[in-house]
């Protein structure tokens, strides 16, 4: 059973770049896609981008000017960097396994999030 | 944008039937996921492609989607379904996945 452990500053100031990752254990981070989700406190969820096991990312195209979404193979793990940040990125984020990077495609495996709080 | 609409909340009685919807522009037309999502915690996958149930699921969870909408039906709601739930979608118009804004399964 993969697992997907997610990791952040907790707390970000505005205009400035939040960074998190999700550390991969039970499976090869090269063989599967993965995605990043987000879900402002109260609120519901919101899909960043994924990337896919060949290197390809694709980003929603509402924030899609400030993510970057890259894989580390040596430490199994995935990034998210989202610039010039404001309050309403506050959010827990997510990350989670995608089937498939087609219409198919659903999310099967969820980290427990991280709060990542933007304020000055 | 593609845009996917749910019901704010739902309320059944323990052991009563549970429909909960998810409504969008020619929505039988694509495949939809589910996801359940407790108090505190992840969420996690109960039907994907439209009707297809992820091991250890209860079979008391099912899904259909065709014309407009797309349903999930709890059968004999337990306690332990009380949850939000999201319905997924794929937009082939901007290669974005989509969430319905969520609805609040009450069993009281």
């Amino acid at each position: 059973q993969v697992q997907l452990q997610e990791s952040g500053p907790g707390l970000v100031k505005p205009s400035e770049t939040l960074s998190v990752s999700c550390a991969v254990s039970g499976d090869s981070i090269s063989n599967f896609y993965w995605g990043w989700i987000r879900q402002p406190p109260g609120k519901g969820l919101e899909w960043i981008g994924y990337l896919s096991h060949s290197g390809s990312t694709a980003y929603n195209s509402f924030l899609k000017s400030r993510i970057s979404i890259s894989v580390d193979m040596s430490k199994n793990s995935l990034s998210l960097k989202l610039q010039s940040v404001t309050a309403a990125d506050t959010a827990v984020y997510y990350c989670a396994r995608l089937t498939s990077t087609t219409q198919i495609g659903y999310f099967d495996n969820w980290g427990q999030g991280t709060l990542i709080t933007v304020s000055s | 944008s593609y845009e996917l609409s749910q019901p704010p909340s739902v309320s059944v009685s323990p052991g009563q039937t549970a429909t909960i919807t998810c409504s969008g522009d020619q929505l039988g037309d694509r495949y939809i996921s589910w996801y359940q999502q407790k108090s505190g915690q992840s969420p996690v996958v109960v039907m994907y492609q439209d009707s297809r149930r992820p091991s250890g699921i209860p079979e008391r969870f099912s899904g259909s989607n065709s014309g407009n909408t797309a349903t999930l039906t709890i059968s004999g709601t337990q306690t332990m379904d009380e949850a939000d739930y999201y319905c997924q979608a794929w937009d082939t118009n901007t290669a974005c996945w989509v969430f319905g804004g969520g609805t609040k399964l009450t069993v009281l």
